[in-house]
Formats: structure tokens, sequence, C-alpha cells
């Protein structure tokens, strides 16, 4: 089957810097992507890899190892409007997105 | 209209009565997708559309159907509601049904079925 795994909550500090985590097992492997979502609204694309290795944006990078079924989401500088879920999703052999189901952020001050 | 709308923004059905949701968008996408999105649970595709005119089933299709007969709107039906489709329904869609293209998503629907 498809499975997608990330931690359900963390924790970390206003100023931070915190990575989110995602193993992957899917029939095929056509690129992954992360999105954020505030509770209560709709998710927000955040970034997208398809080959190995690191692509930034800003405060936030994202990492990709296809050989390990790994991913994860860097959070610099974090501030508290990052508070939220942070979805992974993976492109399978079908080209359609298999999600896991989050991982809940909170920031302290 | 910017970007995808739906309708309503949450309704509560009674079980077996039917209902459709509402979505449209106004960015000349190609592809089209309905999900539900339920409490420890990942998105789930229901359907999709990669194209105006054509429909596929995704991950949880039962109980629900759709309808393509334009590029701007995509509605989801339920013909008689049952009270495990309690969810929030997100539509989406993209420029096109691959590769990189990130998805945009509507505001959702959350329904509630006694």
């Amino acid at each position: 089957g498809q499975n997608i795994d990330q931690p359900t909550e963390m924790t970390a500090t206003e100023g931070a810097i915190v990575q989110i985590n995602c193993t992957y097992q899917t029939s095929g492997f056509n690129g992954l992507f992360w999105y954020q979502q505030h509770a209560g609204e709709a998710p927000t694309f955040l970034s997208y890899n398809v080959l190995d290795g690191l692509e930034e944006k800003g405060r936030f990078s994202s990492f990709l190892s296809r050989s390990k079924g790994y991913s994860y989401l860097l959070l610099k500088e974090l501030q508290m409007k990052d508070s939220a879920s942070y979805l992974c999703a993976v492109r399978d052999s079908n080209y359609q997105l298999i999600w896991g189901a989050g991982t809940k952020l909170i920031i302290k001050p | 209209i910017a970007g995808i709308t739906q309708a309503p923004t949450s309704q509560i059905l009674a079980a077996g009565r039917r209902m459709t949701l509402r979505c449209t968008q106004d960015m000349r996408h190609n592809a089209m997708y309905w999900y539900r999105q339920d409490l420890g649970l990942g998105l789930r595709l229901i359907h999709y559309s990669n194209t105006a005119g054509t429909t596929g089933k995704g991950e949880v299709p039962d109980g629900y159907s759709v309808s393509r007969a334009n590029t701007d709107d995509f509605p989801l039906t339920l013909a008689s509601a049952v009270p495990s489709q309690t969810s929030v329904y997100f539509c989406a869609s993209s420029a096109l049904a691959g590769a990189g293209n990130e998805q945009f998503f509507g505001p959702g629907t959350r329904l509630t079925v006694l």
C-alpha cells in the first residue's frame, strides 16, 4: 500500500529552527510537495522537490532523498504566524497526490 | 471571483438527503479535484478531472459523483448522504494534471450529516 508518515505534532520556540520530517512509500514517484494549512483554512503550496537535494525559498527549505524515501521541511527564524499544520504529499505513478496526515507545529514565545 | 470558490461554506444535512457541493475556478485550470479531510487522516481524493469533459475516480469515490461540463465548474454530488460523509470537503485545481503543477485549494465546505 501507499504510505506517508509525518510526526503528528511538534513544538518550537519563536526565532528558532525546526525540521519536519516526512517518509514515504508509494507506487512510483513523480515529485513531493509541502503545503501549509492554518486551522480552519485551505492548504497553501510551500515547495516542490522532484530531484535529490535542497530547495531554498526564503525562510523555508525542503530536502529530498529519493533513495531513502525521505524529505524534510526546514523552517528558520520561526514566527508566531508559522503555527500551522504542514502537509507532505507525494505524486504517485498515476500522477495523483498521496497525502500525509500533517504535522501540527506549535510555536511558543 | 479570484481563484477557487466553494459553496456552501457549511451545511447540516439529514441522512438520506441529496446534496451538491459547488466549486468554481477562474484560473482556466485544466485539472480539478475533490478531497475530503478528516481529523487524523490525510486529504483523500474523491474524484478528479484532468480536463473538461472527463472525470476519474480517486481513493474514496463511493457515494459521490461529479461532472465536468466546462472548464470552470466541478460540482460534487452526494446522492443519499450518510453520517460517515461528515467531513470538510476541499475543491482544488491545477494548470495541468501532472508533474510539478501545484494544486490551488478552495476555502472548503464543512458538511455534517445527521
